[in-house]
């Protein structure tokens, strides 16, 4: 079974700190996708980005970085100069294939605070 | 419509009633998928449909739950004798490809409360 772990609950950081937010991931695919969704306090789920499993090339945009290491199973997002709007709960994804076409299988989510 | 659109956004039911909840895919996307989101935790995968195959209900918690899509478009999600523990927010998304590549698109989801 496939499963993405991301081991911070909650961080908390005061405006424009940069912030790392951890993913790790098991599968036995050798072709893989992986994902960033933001889920701000309104609740609908903001994708962020995606990545194949044969594109190591980190991948920067704007703030927001991300660092894929195939080698250790991570795919880690970091946030630059943080703001307070950047305060939500950020999951990671890992993208299957199952029966007929594929489903996202999500870790618990990194509640994060960035205050003034 | 522009965005996947979720209807009750929230939705309080007593004990052992009945329950739908709707879901409008982005237009002209195939893939759909209902997810539950409980309190403090991820997101559970429930049921996926691709255009007119058969739904995959294999995250379905339940035989109290079930899922339609008509016409390849609007999907029900139905909890039949509600408990408590189906208290959590439903979330729909779809997506215009089939495949690992996808990336979902969510609605606002629906906060259903068993009281």
């Amino acid at each position: 079974a496939q499963k993405v772990t991301q081991a911070q609950t909650e961080i908390s950081v005061v405006e424009k700190e940069d912030v790392t937010l951890d993913c790790v991931y098991e599968t036995r695919d050798t072709t893989y996708y992986l994902f960033w969704y933001k889920q701000p306090p309104s609740g609908e789920l903001v994708f962020l980005i995606r990545r194949n499993s044969f594109d190591e090339q980190n991948e920067i945009s704007g703030r927001y970085s991300w660092n894929f290491q195939k080698s250790t199973s991570s795919f880690n997002f970091t946030i630059t100069a943080s703001q307070v709007v950047d305060s939500a709960v950020y999951f990671c994804a890992l993208s299957e294939e199952f029966r007929s076409g594929s489903r996202l299988t999500f870790g618990e989510g990194t509640q994060l605070t960035v205050n003034p | 419509g522009a965005g996947v659109s979720q209807s009750p956004s929230n939705k309080v039911t007593e004990k052992g009633k009945d329950v739908e909840l709707r879901c409008d895919p982005i237009s002209g996307h195939t893939a759909l998928y209902w997810y539950r989101q409980s309190l403090g935790q991820g997101l559970e995968f429930l049921i996926y449909f691709q255009g007119n195959s058969a739904p995959d209900k294999s995250g379905l918690p339940s035989d109290r739950f079930s899922a339609e899509r008509t016409g390849g478009s609007v999907s029900t999600l139905t909890i039949q004798r509600t408990q408590q523990e189906d208290s959590a927010v439903y979330l729909c998304a779809s997506s215009g490809r089939q495949g690992r590549k996808t990336e979902a698109f969510f609605g606002q989801g629906t906060r259903l409360t068993v009281v």
